[in-house]
């Protein structure tokens, strides 16, 4: 069946670091890829998705790009501030099916 | 309504009760998920409606869990004779439409915590 990897958390950053959170995935048939960001309090939010191989998705700084010969798609950002401390999934949508496959979370936390 | 509403924020009941969680999708969206959250884990995917209609319950653990979307917009998720094991926060989704590529905007959850 389809699942998904990322890795474990919390990861500890200082304010303007470089940001790499991996994800692989298995599936059965051609995914649509997502980031997940849940910040303390809220609710899951969309951070960005890519629906085919070598797509980039990008928000707020954020960019991730499907690659299908390794099977991942690794969240980066450039310079991340204390805002962007949260807990973000990596999660898959598989071909016919509707509902969304997840990691199991990696917390970020961003030290000023 | 503005986002996805899910009620009641917080449920603790006694092992052996019942419960039932509502969920208020975005007013026209086409499709609800329900999903479960372990803590310190992902979501985990119980059930899914396109309109009122359940065409996967695949993720449902057990036959105490039951879910309906009667006239295609509130979804209310039952859980009977509830066992420690159910202790989780849950959430609901609700996307504009049927296909697996649109964006699900997710309701705060609902924590249920079995005594």
């Amino acid at each position: 069946g389809d699942s998904v990897t990322q890795m474990e958390g919390p990861v500890t950053l200082s304010e303007e670091a470089f940001l790499t959170i991996n994800c692989t995935y298995t599936a059965t048939g051609y995914p649509s890829l997502f980031w997940y960001v849940q910040y303390p309090g809220e609710g899951l939010q969309l951070l960005l998705k890519a629906t085919k191989a070598d797509d980039k998705g990008s928000n707020k700084g954020f960019e991730a790009t499907y690659r299908k010969e390794t099977t991942s798609f690794h969240l980066e950002k450039g310079s991340v501030q204390v805002s962007d401390s949260a807990v973000y999934f990596c999660a898959l949508s598989d071909t016919g099916r509707r509902a969304l496959t997840f990691g199991s979370g990696t917390r970020l936390q961003v030290q000023p | 309504g503005a986002g996805v509403s899910q009620s009641p924020r917080y449920k603790v009941a006694k092992r052996g009760q019942d419960v039932a969680l509502r969920c208020d999708p975005i007013s026209g969206h086409v499709s609800l998920f329900w999903y479960q959250q372990a803590l310190g884990q992902g979501p985990e995917f119980l059930t899914y409606f396109q309109n009122e209609a359940q065409l996967d319950k695949s993720g449902l653990p057990s036959d105490r869990f039951f879910a309906e979307r009667p006239e295609g917009s509130v979804s209310t998720l039952k859980i009977q004779r509830t066992q420690q094991e159910d202790s989780a926060v849950y959430l609901c989704a609700s996307s504009q439409e049927a296909g697996g590529n649109t964006e699900a905007f997710f309701g705060q959850g609902t924590r249920l915590t079995v005594v």
